[in-house]
């Protein structure tokens, strides 16, 4: 069965220093990762995807992932952290089978970026 | 703005009621998803619709049931419900039934009281 782990469930960073959302994958066969932000009150909005290639992915509002295929993580992340970048952040991982896909989401960290 | 809708945005109703949320994809995307997101259980796939089939389920309850139109659009059908049901419901749409991204629509929030 395929999981994702989101083992922090929030993250503090001060504004203008680099910030690091963690997952952790479980599938067997190559994964297809995704970040989601979620922000107060909204659904959640696309951020970036690693479905093959380069393992370093970019993404949406200057974000990006890191794919790592022997740690099994794929840790988001941004050079400079602003205020607005707090929200809520979901890792998924989605696994195709027979025609059918199934998404399955972490529990979610929520980012607090201190002026 | 994701161009996905949802309505209603807020529904307030009574244990053992039946209530529908509907949801319109993007112009578009045949795919059409449904997520229930609480408190405890975090962000919960329900069941996936393209062009009409059922192509995936998740932790959908026998109690909850979905369709999608041939406008495409697609209603989520939740009975019987319980006080465990409140939850915010959200849809989200894609162009393929493989699609790598998915876009997310405002949510409905289901109080059950």
């Amino acid at each position: 069965a395929q999981s994702v782990a989101q083992p922090e469930d929030q993250v503090n960073v001060a504004e203008g220093n680099p910030l690091t959302v963690k997952c952790t994958y479980s599938v067997s066969g190559n994964p297809y990762l995704f970040w989601y932000v979620q922000y107060p009150n909204r659904g959640l909005q696309f951020l970036l995807k690693y479905i093959t290639g380069d393992n370093l992915v970019k993404g949406s509002y200057g974000f990006e992932a890191e794919f790592n295929k022997s740690q099994t993580s794929f840790h988001l992340k941004k050079p400079s952290a602003l205020v607005s970048d707090s929200a809520l952040y979901f890792c998924a991982v989605r696994m195709n089978s027979g025609g059918y896909q199934k998404v399955t989401f972490g529990t979610g960290t929520k980012l607090q970026v201190i002026p | 703005d994701s161009g996905v809708t949802q309505t209603p945005k807020h529904l307030i109703t009574a244990t053992g009621q039946r209530v529908t949320l509907r949801c319109s994809p993007r112009s578009g995307d045949l795919s059409v998803y449904w997520y229930q997101q609480s408190l405890d259980q975090g962000l919960q796939f329900l069941i996936q619709y393209y062009n009409g089939e059922e192509r995936a389920k998740g932790n959908i309850l026998e109690r909850f049931s979905a369709q999608q139109f041939p406008d495409l659009h697609s209603e989520l059908n939740l009975s019987s419900l319980e006080l465990g049901d409140s939850a915010l419901y959200f849809c989200a749409s894609s162009v393929g039934q493989l699609s790598y991204e998915q876009y997310f629509g405002p949510g409905t929030r289901l109080t059950v009281t």
